[in-house]
Parts: structure tokens; C-alpha cells; sequence
């Protein structure tokens, strides 16, 4: 069974750059879509984006221009990158894996608190 | 606002048979699969149902279902237990958007 594990700072502040990785376990990190998904109380489940194994990657078009993913094969790990953040990017983050990017999330990472604070 | 639009809350005594729906658009149910996850308290999301209608392993058959209908989709849990008591959320890939898209969630309790 695949294992997913969210890691970075819990605080980031304003105008700064929030910095997460996923590590993936048990499991290939080639052939699927990996995504980062957010959950908020205000805004509920947000996805962000993905990227392929080939690296390749979608950002949600609200995000886009804020966001970057990037994935280290050789490292079994993906990283997502958001600039200039406010308030309002405080959630819980979550790393998942999907097999075609259409397609539902099948394992999914616990979860980080990332809260956007000076 | 969500693009995919679900009740806010769902209830049913222990043994009833609730069903949770799931509105959407041409872009997205219209056109693509449908997925279900149960987010239990403090838990990340889990996935209950894929592909409109498909069970992971490890999901009961006889309780839990899945169904689409045009733009629509549902969730049906049959036997409720209080073990059920969850957040339900809906969620498919939208072609206008070029992403994927949640539901607001239904708050399922059993009463």
C-alpha cells in the first residue's frame, strides 16, 4: 500500500513563498499524476494542480499564476511551491496520487497545516 | 461558491438508507467520471467510489453505491451506521476549467 507524507513549515508569512514535499513510499513514484490538493474552511477542497512522473504538470487556472510543481524521480518525491501568499492560502495540504489525470485520487497523504502568518 | 453543488447536510436514523447528490454541469458530470470521498474528523479525504459507480477494495458492496444521470450524480448508503457520520464530498475533472473540481461537501450525521 502506497504511502504519502506531506513536510515543510507550518508558518509562512505574507508576500513569502510556501514550500511543501511529498514523499511517496511503498510504492512507484513513474506512471501516475500527483497532485496537491488544499482544504480550507472558507473555500473546502481546492485543487491545485499536478504534476506527471515526466514532469508535466496542470495548475488550478485560480492559482496558476502563483504556483509551481516539480518532481525528483530519484528521490520518490513531488514539491509544490506557492508565491506571494496571504491569508487566505492557510489550509491543510494534501498530497495525492491519481493513475490518469481525469481520474479520482486513490491514496492520499494526511496533511499539513500551512498557516500564512507574520 | 462550488462549481459542483451538493446539500450542505444529510441525516438518517441507524439502518436507513440515505442518498447524497451531486449537480453539475455539461463540462464536468456530463463529460467525465465521477468520484466520492468520505472525510472523517480530523482524517484526510478517502475514496469511497470512482468512476461513477466503482468500489475500492475495503468499501463494503452491499452499503456503499454510486450513480450518474446526465449532470448529476448521487451516493447512497444503505444500513446507515454511526460510523458514518462523516463529511461527504463529490469531485470530477472539468473541461472548461482544464482541472479537477470538489463538491462543497455534505455533513452526514446519524441520528
Amino acid at each position: 500500500q502506497v504511502q504519502l507524507q506531506e513536510s515543510g513549515p507550518g508558518q509562512v508569512k505574507p508576500s513569502e513563498t510556501l514550500s511543501l514535499t511529498c514523499t511517496v513510499s511503498d510504492g512507484p513514484i513513474s506512471t501516475y499524476y500527483w497532485s496537491w490538493v488544499r482544504q480550507s474552511p472558507v473555500k473546502g477542497l481546492e485543487w491545485i494542480g499536478y504534476i506527471h512522473y515526466t514532469g508535466s504538470a496542470k495548475y488550478n487556472p485560480s492559482l496558476k499564476s502563483r504556483v509551481t510543481m516539480s518532481v525528483d524521480p530519484s528521490k520518490n518525491q513531488f514539491s509544490l511551491r506557492l508565491s506571494s501568499v496571504t491569508a487566505s492560502d492557510t489550509a491543510v495540504y494534501y498530497c495525492a496520487r491519481g493513475i490518469y489525470e481525469k481520474w479520482e485520487f486513490d491514496s492520499w497523504g494526511r496533511g499539513t497545516l500551512v498557516t500564512v502568518s507574520s | 461558491q462550488s462549481v459542483l453543488t451538493q446539500p450542505p447536510s444529510a441525516s438518517g436514523t441507524p439502518g436507513q438508507r440515505v442518498t447524497i447528490s451531486c449537480s453539475g454541469s455539461n463540462s464536468n458530470i456530463g463529460s467525465n467520471t465521477v468520484d466520492w470521498y468520505q472525510q472523517l474528523p480530523g482524517t484526510a479525504p478517502k475514496l469511497l467510489i470512482y468512476r461513477n459507480n466503482q468500489r475500492p477494495s475495503g468499501v463494503p458492496t452491499d452499503r456503499f453505491s454510486g450513480s450518474k444521470s446526465g449532470t448529476s450524480a448521487s451516493l447512497a448508503i444503505s444500513g446507515l451506521q454511526s460510523v458514518d457520520e462523516a463529511n461527504y464530498y463529490c469531485a470530477v475533472w472539468d473541461d472548461s476549467l482544464n482541472g479537477r473540481v470538489f463538491g462543497g461537501g455534505t455533513k452526514l450525521t446519524v441520528l
